[in-house]
């Protein structure tokens, strides 16, 4: 695609309740990244891909959040028994190559957590 | 580790009027430095990267941002500002290892551009 895409553009869900979030990166990029950022903060980072394997997870909060790039495209970021700190803007990024110093990023999915 | 701080939350300023907005880090190590900016109900898009050489870098809708390793600064710069520059605007770091595969940013500054 033109650009990174992201659904849902915004999620609302009750505590306790998992949600997925969906990346579609622009088409033939190696690297995928996921941050999280608060209200009022700057991106956070959460994790990152090249082609289909993860190879950083360290930004992961806990053991509720997981992601995962089966096929090297598509990247769904998962997180389960959602809390209401947990609220965030999830935002997925994607670069050409591996190690590349730019990388583009989605507008982002708006999650809240009531 | 690195860290970024981005010491003004908000910068307000008259359209046509210069404007900086600040950014210190720390790191033990060599690094990337970056200004993302983003504007209302977009995503964050890339301004400018010091990755070597000249440490005046220049980028994007005349923004420009100078590297100064002795003050561990890279201010984010414009000489006369315009309405539609009103965004979020974040510096960003990272190792040279890592590259940009693991941003560490500042908290944001907000730019408001009064008429």
């Amino acid at each position: 695609g033109a650009g990174v895409s992201q659904s849902p553009r915004y999620k609302v869900t009750k505590r306790g309740q998992d949600v997925a979030l969906r990346c579609d990166p622009i088409s033939g990029h190696v690297s995928l990244y996921w941050y999280r950022q608060a209200l009022g903060q700057g991106p956070e980072f959460l994790t990152y891909f090249n082609y289909e394997a993860q190879q950083d997870k360290s930004g992961l909060p806990n053991d509720r959040f997981s992601a995962e790039r089966p096929e090297g495209s598509i990247s769904t970021l998962t997180i389960q028994r959602t809390e209401q700190r947990d609220s965030a803007m999830y935002r997925c990024a994607s670069s050409l190559r591996a190690g590349d110093n730019t990388i583009y990023f989605g507008e982002g999915s708006w999650l809240t957590v009531v | 580790a690195q860290s970024v701080t981005q010491l003004d939350s908000q910068v307000p300023v008259f359209e046509e009027a210069p404007v900086e907005l600040r950014c210190n880090y720390s790191s033990s190590v060599s690094v990337y430095l970056f200004w993302y900016v983003q504007y209302p109900n977009q995503g964050l898009q890339l301004l400018l990267k010091y990755l070597s050489g000249s440490t005046l870098v220049k980028g994007i809708n005349g923004f420009e941002a100078e590297f100064n390793k002795s003050q561990t600064s890279f201010h984010l710069r414009k000489p006369s500002v315009h309405i539609s520059d009103t965004a979020e605007y974040f510096c960003a770091v990272s190792d040279l290892i890592q590259g940009a595969q693991k941003l560490v940013f500042g908290q944001g500054t907000r730019l408001t551009i009064n008429p």
